[in-house]
């Protein structure tokens, strides 16, 4: 089972930032934590990840507390088109192909 | 590239049938994966491989079983179908010296058993 907390859902309006939190206060030392999203009746995307610092790419920013607990995705400058369910993953299946576990993710609604 | 392909994108089976859900990717990544997801829940896994001849269990692999003949393809084979079967299901891929948390995801099979 995914070891992370999200909220269920979120809006935000179009054009500001949109800051999706996690909570994944078992996560060891070693862990990365995965955002993915899933827009409505599509595979999931692969958005950032991280371990301990914090990282921007194109699609959003990752800022991860010092004690590791939890993190918020950051999307600066929310769109309609990116409106979709986000998920936190803080556990891989090790067993040699590494697998991503998903939990319930937190649906993210953009407004116009 | 045509990235991960599944067909068919919606079926409908009786009880019992039986059936492949084809997945491929022209990526030559060696690991490849199937999750299933229902209503409000998460994606579950039900089989990965990590290369051709090699599968393994995931977390929900009873009633389906796959195969890994070639790097490109990993269909996921439904015996008896079950109305507990019914979900979206969705095959991922990933190469091995590209970081571990990247798969890429195909649009999904729609499958409805009555």
């Amino acid at each position: 089972d995914a070891k992370t907390t999200q909220p269920p859902s979120m809006d935000c309006a179009e054009g500001r930032a949109a800051n999706l939190p996690c909570n994944h206060s078992t996560i060891s030392g070693n862990e990365y934590v995965y955002w993915y999203r899933q827009i409505h009746s599509q595979g999931p995307q692969y958005i950032i990840h991280g371990l301990k610092n914090n990282e921007t790419n194109e699609m959003a920013s990752l800022i991860i507390t010092e004690d590791r607990k939890s993190s918020t995705l950051i999307l600066p400058h929310a769109t309609l088109r990116d409106t979709a369910v986000y998920y936190c993953i803080d556990r891989v299946n090790d067993a040699g192909a590494n697998n991503l576990f998903f939990g319930t993710g937190t649906r993210l609604t953009v407004i116009p | 590239n045509a990235g991960v392909t599944q067909t068919p994108k919606f079926q409908v089976l009786k009880t019992g049938q039986s059936m492949t859900l084809q997945c491929a990717q022209d990526m030559n990544h060696e690991y490849m994966s199937w999750y299933r997801q229902d209503p409000g829940m998460g994606l579950r896994l039900i089989h990965y491989s990590v290369g051709a001849g090699i599968t393994d269990q995931g977390e929900v692999p009873n009633g389906y079983n796959v195969s890994r003949s070639t790097t490109e393809d990993f269909p996921l084979r439904l015996l008896s179908a079950a109305p507990s079967q019914t979900s979206v299901y969705f095959c991922a891929s990933r190469a091995p010296g590209m970081a571990r948390y990247e798969q890429y995801f195909g649009p999904g099979t729609r499958l409805t058993v009555t």
